[in-house]
């Protein structure tokens, strides 16, 4: 079975700042790595996604993830935070022939003005 | 293009009580899947139902149902509503496929009280 770890529940970053958001899942086939966002009683929005093909994805609001197979890791990031990224973050995986998206716990972006 | 539909947004039961949720996908997504989001356990997925045939069902116990209509339409229901059962009720459609995007609606926010 897969699993997915966001490390840091919280993370706060100041405006203008680079945003790190970790992930690292584990999975015994190749997997297919989601990260969504979820803003204040809304349902989650997809931000990018990695199924084949190149390791370095872009999304939308200019987030990019990186597919590391030899770390299992697949960290988001934002070179310049703005205060509309304020928000929570999840990390998922799912794999071929299983329509489950398996969710990390979610990471809390706050951005300090 | 209309979007993922959840109804009610807001539900209050009585413990003991039944409760049924409903959802209307994307059109022409046949795959509707239910989770169920809690401040303490995160997102944890609920069932998948394509074409109207149960596809996955995750770890909740036997008074967490589900069904699909011909139309993708589907509902789910709960019995015996007990205090733990307060939560975000997250429906997400997709088309076919693992690594395709899952779209989700809103939720449904049910406290049983």
């Amino acid at each position: 079975a897969q699993s997915v770890t966001q490390l840091g529940s919280h993370v706060s970053v100041s405006e203008g700042a680079l945003v790190l958001l970790r992930c690292n899942y584990s999975s015994s086939v190749p997997p297919y790595l989601f990260w969504y966002v979820q803003y204040p009683n809304q349902g989650l929005q997809l931000l990018l996604k990695y199924t084949t093909g190149a390791t370095l994805v872009k999304g939308i609001n200019g987030f990019e993830a990186e597919f590391k197979k030899s770390e299992t890791s697949f960290h988001l990031t934002k070179p310049s935070a703005h205060m509309s990224d304020a928000a929570e973050y999840f990390c998922a995986v799912s794999v071929k022939r299983d329509e489950k998206l398996t969710f990390g716990t979610g990471t809390r972006l706050t951005i300090i003005p | 293009k209309a979007g993922v539909t959840q109804t009610p947004r807001y539900l209050i039961k009585t413990r003991g009580q039944q409760v049924t949720l409903s959802c209307s996908p994307i059109s022409g997504h046949r795959s509707v899947s239910w989770y169920q989001q809690t401040p303490g356990q995160g997102l944890q997925f609920l069932f998948e139902y394509f074409s109207e045939t149960q596809r996955n069902k995750g770890n909740f116990p036997g008074r967490f149902s589900g069904r699909q209509f011909s139309n993708s339409r589907s509902e789910m229901n709960v019995s015996t509503l007990e205090l733990g059962d307060s939560a975000l009720y997250l429906c997400a459609s997709s088309t076919q496929g693992a690594n395709t995007e899952a779209f989700f609606g809103q939720g449904t926010r049910l406290t049983v009280v």
